[in-house]
């Protein structure tokens, strides 16, 4: 079955800028899509459509996307970027969806 | 507002059956297609299954298809995943998720849990 796949961990410092990617063989013809997830809490979309962004979402977080590798950049990272984030697209379909395994993000 | 609310998460045995039901609210039901998201305890997200607005069209995980069924009643406003056949890998907390088309999931619910256990 179709995978997308994310680095397990990313860590920076307050200020810097986080980016995290994902690989996928489906991601020239479909869309990444980005969600956040606080401990304890339901996800967050913050990017859809590769690289547009919800409102209500903060403009330090941006997204992109070439070839078969899609990239959240949190740019300027804070504390209360703290959190889970998963890539999401699907297979070739279109019909199946597929999340990447997260990626945890620390900022300190 | 949106509101998606899930109930039905309950402790069963492996084998035995489940239904979910996903209650909407503040928004035309009918319009959006719907998808059943799952967790593991300590484990990343899963998507499990999605249904077309108007039902027609379903659409399955490798791991659920055979064993899970995901329907809706628009009239009630209500997304359900019936989970026959339950495993132990299918402990999770189980979240509905509303489709804006394109867009992505906007909408989630809290999440209901599923226990399979001997």
């Amino acid at each position: 079955s179709y995978e997308v796949t994310q680095p397990s961990s990313v860590s920076v410092s307050p200020g810097q800028t986080a980016r995290i990617t994902c690989s996928g063989d489906a991601l020239p013809k479909k869309y990444a899509y980005w969600y956040q997830q606080k401990s304890g809490q339901a996800p967050v979309l913050v990017i859809y459509e590769d690289a547009k962004r919800p409102s209500g979402i903060p403009e330090r977080f941006s997204g992109s996307s070439s070839g078969t590798m899609a990239t959240l950049t949190i740019s300027g990272a804070q504390v209360e970027d703290e959190a889970d984030y998963y890539c999401y697209s699907t297979d070739s379909s279109g019909h199946h969806g597929v999340f990447g395994g997260g990626t945890k993000l620390t900022v300190l | 507002q949106v509101l998606l609310v899930e109930s039905g998460g309950a402790g069963v045995q492996p084998g035995r059956s489940l239904r979910l039901s996903c209650a909407a609210s503040g928004f035309t039901f009918s319009s959006y297609p719907m998808h059943w998201v799952r967790q593991a305890p300590g484990k990343g997200l899963e998507w499990v299954a999605a249904i077309s607005y108007d039902g027609n069209n379903k659409y399955y995980a490798a791991s659920v298809k055979g064993r899970f069924t995901v329907s809706r009643d628009n009239s009630k406003k209500t997304l359900y995943l019936q989970m026959d056949s339950l495993r132990l890998e299918d402990t999770a907390v189980y979240y509905c998720a509303r489709e804006e088309a394109a867009a992505g999931f906007d909408h989630w619910g809290q999440g209901t849990l599923v226990t399979v256990s001997s």
